[in-house]
């Protein structure tokens, strides 16, 4: 089945713990990114991919980090989680743009 | 002004009627856009392009008007399982491809 699995889906933790969520997809796209979604704000972007070793910034990177070693993973990674971080986060890969396949999402709390 | 602009609803109607969202955009540059519709904090999923012709997929109309810049999405004869949070996005190439998210506009369709 080609889908976009992330984990894990639920996640409570502290100010600074050094998180990562991990996001693959089985569709060999090349295009991959990952959202964040608050209540108001809708969905904003925080990393793209355009291929594997090919990352670029969105409109709030800042706290965050990926990488893109292999073409099907792209792990979001947050070094040192605050509160303001607390968020709805979709990975979403996609073969041409046009069409953005989500994962289920990962529900973030940072207490 | 964001970029992207829906009016977050909710909009109320009852089974069978007729329901219309616009959404505009800020940037005339903008090449390419979608409606995308999300159940209840669940991924987003694309439910239909906008071209400039207009295109039709069964109840659901999508128009883009280009001179006053913005999108539109028709529903007619609703149904209880279209209630969900549409989303338009507006994809600039100028800027590398990126995909621009509305907030989303609430739909509850009520028996």
């Amino acid at each position: 089945e080609a889908q976009v699995t992330q984990n894990p889906r639920y996640l409570i933790t502290v100010t600074g713990k050094k998180l990562t969520v991990t996001c693959s997809q089985n569709m060999n796209h090349e295009y991959m990114s990952w959202y964040r979604q608050d209540p108001g704000l809708g969905l904003r972007q925080i990393y793209y991919s355009m291929n594997v070793e090919v990352t670029d910034k969105g409109d709030v990177p800042e706290g965050y980090k990926v990488s893109r070693k292999e073409k099907r993973n792209f792990p979001l990674i947050l070094e040192s989680p605050s509160p303001n971080q607390t968020s709805l986060y979709f990975c979403a890969s996609s073969p041409n743009l046009y069409e953005q396949y989500f994962g289920p999402g990962t529900r973030l709390t940072v207490t | 002004r964001k970029e992207v602009e829906q009016d977050p609803g909710p909009f109320n109607v009852p089974e069978g009627a007729t329901v219309a969202f616009n959404c505009t955009y800020s940037n005339s540059a903008s090449q390419s856009f979608f409606w995308y519709r999300q159940d209840c904090r669940k991924e987003p999923k694309l439910l239909m392009s906008v071209y400039s012709s207009g295109n039709e997929d069964g109840r659901f109309t999508a128009q883009l008007n280009r001179a006053s810049q913005y999108i539109s999405l028709l529903i007619r004869d609703s149904k209880l399982s279209d209630s969900a949070t549409y989303l338009c996005v507006v994809i600039d190439y100028n800027q590398g491809g990126k995909l621009i998210f509305g907030q989303g506009t609430e739909l509850s369709v009520k028996p």
